[in-house]
């Protein structure tokens, strides 16, 4: 089985703090992506990577940034968090090529709080 | 750029009733088209992927159609069940998703 998983559930935050979020994948997928979701506007894509060091924006990067060392782990910084930035947010991974590559395996997701 | 709708919030069945749930979307026909489970506070799960040059997919209950004249996808849930409760999300590729249609199954 699959597993993505998510380093906190809950998180709460201060105005202006930077923030970590980290994903990890055991299934050696090459693509890797971090999106936010809100009620009524569904799943963004924020960053996604496609390979070890690298990354492209999704449709709402403003105030993230990401960084991928090694192929398991993908991670999402806040570099200086603020309350619009409250909101659940979901790793998920896939792997190139072959029959299940389109399929998306996501992480527990954290509600993150910013206060 | 690409759309895809749920074209609705949320619906309510009696169990033992089959469910349908709609996705259309507009512009070019999608390469595939996915449908995934998320339950309150959980990610979503994967269910099934529907090409374009397929019509129909089934798995075990679930049934997926898709029709690229009409741009639209239906998703069926037969004899459903409570269990079967959820929020389900349609899904075009990595960066269109639909908002869900909240699903309520009454026993």
């Amino acid at each position: 089985d699959v597993k993505v998983t998510q380093s906190s559930r809950y998180l709460v935050k201060r105005t202006g703090e930077k923030v970590f979020l980290e994903c990890v994948q055991d299934m050696d997928h090459e693509n890797m992506f971090w999106y936010r979701q809100d009620p009524g506007l569904g799943l963004r894509l924020i960053y996604f990577s496609y390979d070890v060091k690298m990354k492209e924006k999704g449709d709402i990067p403003e105030g993230y940034s990401v960084s991928r060392e090694k192929k398991e782990r993908f991670s999402l910084i806040l570099e200086s968090a603020s309350t619009n930035q409250t909101s659940m947010y979901l790793c998920a991974s896939t792997k190139v090529g072959g029959r299940y590559s389109y399929e998306q395996y996501f992480g527990p997701g954290t509600r993150l709080t910013v206060t | 750029s690409q759309k895809i709708e749920q074209n609705s919030e949320a619906l309510n069945i009696q169990e033992g009733k089959t469910a349908t749930l709609t996705c259309n979307y507009t512009n070019y026909s999608p390469a595939y088209l996915q449908w995934y489970r998320q339950d309150p506070g959980r990610g979503p799960v994967f269910l099934l992927l529907i090409r374009e040059n397929e019509k129909e997919k089934r798995k075990e209950r679930l049934k997926v159609t898709f029709d690229t004249t009409l741009k639209q996808s239906l998703f069926h849930i037969t004899a459903s069940q409570p269990a079967d409760s959820a929020t389900y999300l349609c899904a075009l590729d990595s960066r269109t998703f639909g908002i869900g249609t909240k699903l309520q199954v009454i026993p």
